[in-house]
């Protein structure tokens, strides 16, 4: 079965500092990958996916991603973040076959600081 | 784009009581559909996985005749917790899955339960 973990739990931030959230799947399988924000008092949004191809993925409001498979790994990246990204973030993967169940990490909380 | 309607979006009753809570896709067909619970500060807990037309598989420890779950349509999942208990207090959170090859999953907007 497939498991995600995320690390860190709670991470402050000052704006304009670079951010890299950290997550770790475990699946001996080919998987998709996914990080989701949901913003105070609201549900959840996706940021961006990885199913194939090029690992280094760009999803929305400056978001990117790389997949290291070697690592197990699929690390949430923005070079410099604003106030308005406070949030909690979830990794997630499902295996890659069709109507697979998506499995969460346990979240991250992000605060940034204005 | 893809949007899932959930209602209602939030709800109070009495212990011993029933809760009914839909899932609709409003512009795609859902082939599958997932329901989770988030318990405060926490992430999301996958309760099961319903198919259209057919028995919805429940993940381990959740309780099958407690959470009735009924997949009618490609438009339509419901989650009834019945006899709900102040432990069943929480927020219940549906995806649903389009029929498409991408593997697009959408989430509705939650529903918080609070059992008295």
């Amino acid at each position: 079965a497939q498991s995600v973990s995320q690390h860190n739990h709670h991470v402050i931030l000052s704006e304009a500092a670079s951010l890299e959230l950290g997550c770790n799947y475990s699946y001996g399988g080919t998987v998709n990958l996914f990080w989701y924000v949901q913003y105070p008092g609201q549900h959840l949004q996706l940021l961006l996916k990885y199913f194939s191809g090029d690992p280094l993925v760009k999803g929305i409001k400056g978001f990117e991603a790389e997949f290291i498979k070697s690592k197990f790994s699929f690390n949430l990246r923005k070079p410099s973040v604003q106030w308005s990204d406070t949030a909690e973030y979830f990794c997630a993967v499902n295996a890659s076959s069709s109507a697979s169940k998506i499995i969460f990490g346990s979240g991250t909380r992000l605060s940034i600081r204005p | 784009g893809a949007v899932v309607s959930q209602h209602p979006s939030w709800v109070i009753c009495k212990s011993g009581t029933s809760v009914k809570i839909e899932c609709r896709s409003l512009d795609f067909q859902a082939t599958t559909m997932f329901w989770y619970r988030q318990f405060p500060k926490q992430s999301l807990m996958l309760m099961a996985t319903s198919n259209e037309g057919s028995k919805a598989t429940y993940e381990q420890g959740v309780e099958k005749d407690k959470f009735l779950i009924n997949h009618a349509s490609l438009t339509l999942s419901t989650l009834t917790v019945t006899s709900a208990h102040p432990e069943d207090s929480s927020f219940y959170i549906c995806s649903a899955r389009r029929g498409d090859g991408d593997y697009g999953y959408t989430f509705g907007s939650g529903t918080r339960l609070t059992v008295v």
